[in-house]
């Protein structure tokens, strides 16, 4: 089946750094790759749609600045959280369409556990 | 915003009971999924159910969706300790989006 991989599965920063999360599909061709955000015992939030080649779509109060979005290429998107503070600390998540299942299929990362101090 | 709310928002129950999870919605759907998450944990993929689909089984899951009410059921039968999680359902509205509900919190009790 669809793997899709995070690095790293944590971090632990200090509040002003940035932080770069990778997300791979790993054997298949995502055109699309979605980013999530999840605070303790809440529900998944989509924070921005990233399409290969293309700016990614940012959901309503996402900041784009704050969260930088690239998808290189088509097995990978990277979300870096720039001058992260400690209201950033969050679990992400992110998801990838594609594979021999279908585009209704979306494969999700075991997710980055960020702590910023 | 988030397109599906989960009901009851917290369930307990007795191992070897059913657990019952509703889910309601409010645009129209190309598909519903449901997902379990452990705690600290990432997605587990449970089920998906297309909109011209009414019921769908996988093991002790069972599935329904009614389109005109933008509601679904799961039902988790004969319940095990390990079925103890965070169980979400999401929709996927046409527009490229899996956009989660609230989640339904399911303790099973020994």
């Amino acid at each position: 089946g669809a793997v899709v991989s995070q690095h790293p599965s944590w971090v632990i920063c200090k509040s002003g750094t940035s932080v770069k999360i990778e997300c791979r599909s790993l054997d298949f061709q995502a055109t699309t790759m979605f980013w999530y955000r999840q605070f303790p015992k809440q529900s998944l939030m989509l924070m921005a749609t990233s399409n290969e080649g293309s700016k990614a779509t940012y959901e309503q109060g996402v900041e784009k600045d704050k969260f930088l979005i690239n998808h290189a290429s088509l097995t990978l998107s990277t979300l870096t959280v720039t001058s992260a503070h400690p209201e950033d600390s969050s679990f992400y998540i992110c998801s990838a369409r594609g594979g021999t299942s279908g585009p209704d299929t979306q494969y999700f990362g075991p997710g980055t556990r960020l702590t910023v101090l | 915003s988030q397109q599906g709310e989960e009901d009851p928002q917290a369930l307990s129950i007795q191992e070897g009971e059913n657990a019952t999870m509703n889910c309601s919605y409010k645009t129209s759907i190309n598909n519903l999924q449901w997902y379990r998450q452990n705690s600290g944990r990432g997605l587990v993929h449970l089920i998906l159910i297309r909109s011209n689909e009414r019921e769908k089984h996988s093991g002790r899951l069972r599935v329904t969706l009614d389109t005109s009410k933008k509601s679904s059921s799961l039902l988790i039968t004969a319940s095990r300790a390990a079925d103890t999680a965070s169980y979400f359902c999401a929709t996927d509205a046409w527009d490229d989006k899996i956009i989660f509900g609230k989640g339904t919190r399911l303790h099973i009790l020994p």
